[in-house]
């Protein structure tokens, strides 16, 4: 069965301590894998698209990465305006138009 | 206005009555969704429109109907709704590649929160 999971659920930091969330899933004929930054009451927002393997993208004090299995979302020196929830979503070949997100993982950066 | 917008912000509606969400795209795309968003649950999709036609429909309980009359508008119709439909319905938009398939991201409004009394 399809999966995508997130770790950890929640994460909290302090202003400038390095860390990375987690997005593992188990789908087949991977098309895309996306991450989102969601804020309380708000619909979630587009950071990056992974396509293959090995692949890296970087904005801010974040950088995504993706292996066959997994992508990690390193938050480099964060500040208290980076937390929020962030999400991972798969689209795979066998998923027509449907996009399969991971419960998220909520980062909270005290100052 | 620029993105996507969802109106209205909050809704609250008893079990028999019948109201509408409305969401509209400035981007130019080609295919929206409709997303539930539950607490503790991972964002579930519900509809999608591409060109206007609808694409899937995912297994959605009849009284949650879809409405696309144009690429940039999408309405979801609700009808005898039970409290447990309680959730963010947030409506995304993206733009589908000329040989098929979607790997363009997804693009949300803020969303509705509703609430079934």
């Amino acid at each position: 069965e399809d999966q995508v999971t997130q770790s950890p659920e929640a994460l909290r930091l302090q202003e400038g301590e390095s860390s990375s969330l987690n997005c593992s899933y188990t789908v087949s004929g991977l098309r895309g894998l996306f991450w989102y930054r969601q804020d309380p009451g708000k619909g979630p927002e587009f950071l990056f698209t992974l396509y293959s393997a090995g692949e890296e993208k970087e904005k801010e004090r974040l950088k995504a990465t993706l292996t066959k299995k997994e992508s990690f979302l390193h938050i480099t020196a964060p500040k208290p305006e980076d937390s929020a929830t962030y999400l991972c979503a798969v689209q795979a070949a066998n998923y027509g138009q449907n996009f399969v997100f991971g419960p998220g993982t909520r980062l909270s950066v005290l100052p | 206005e620029t993105g996507v917008t969802q109106t209205p912000r909050h809704l609250v509606m008893g079990m028999t009555n019948k109201k509408s969400l409305k969401c509209e795209q400035h981007l130019g795309h080609n295919a929206m969704y409709w997303y539930k968003q539950s607490a503790k649950k991972p964002l579930e999709l519900m509809f999608v429109y591409n060109f206007k036609e609808q694409t899937e429909n995912n297994s959605v309980p009849s009284r949650f109907s879809p409405e696309c009359p144009n690429s940039s508008h999408l309405f979801l119709h609700l009808h005898t709704l039970q409290p447990e439909d309680s959730a963010l319905y947030l409506c995304a938009s993206s733009q589908e590649g000329l040989l098929g398939g979607i790997e363009a991201p997804l693009h949300f409004g803020n969303g509705t929160r509703l609430t079934v009394t």
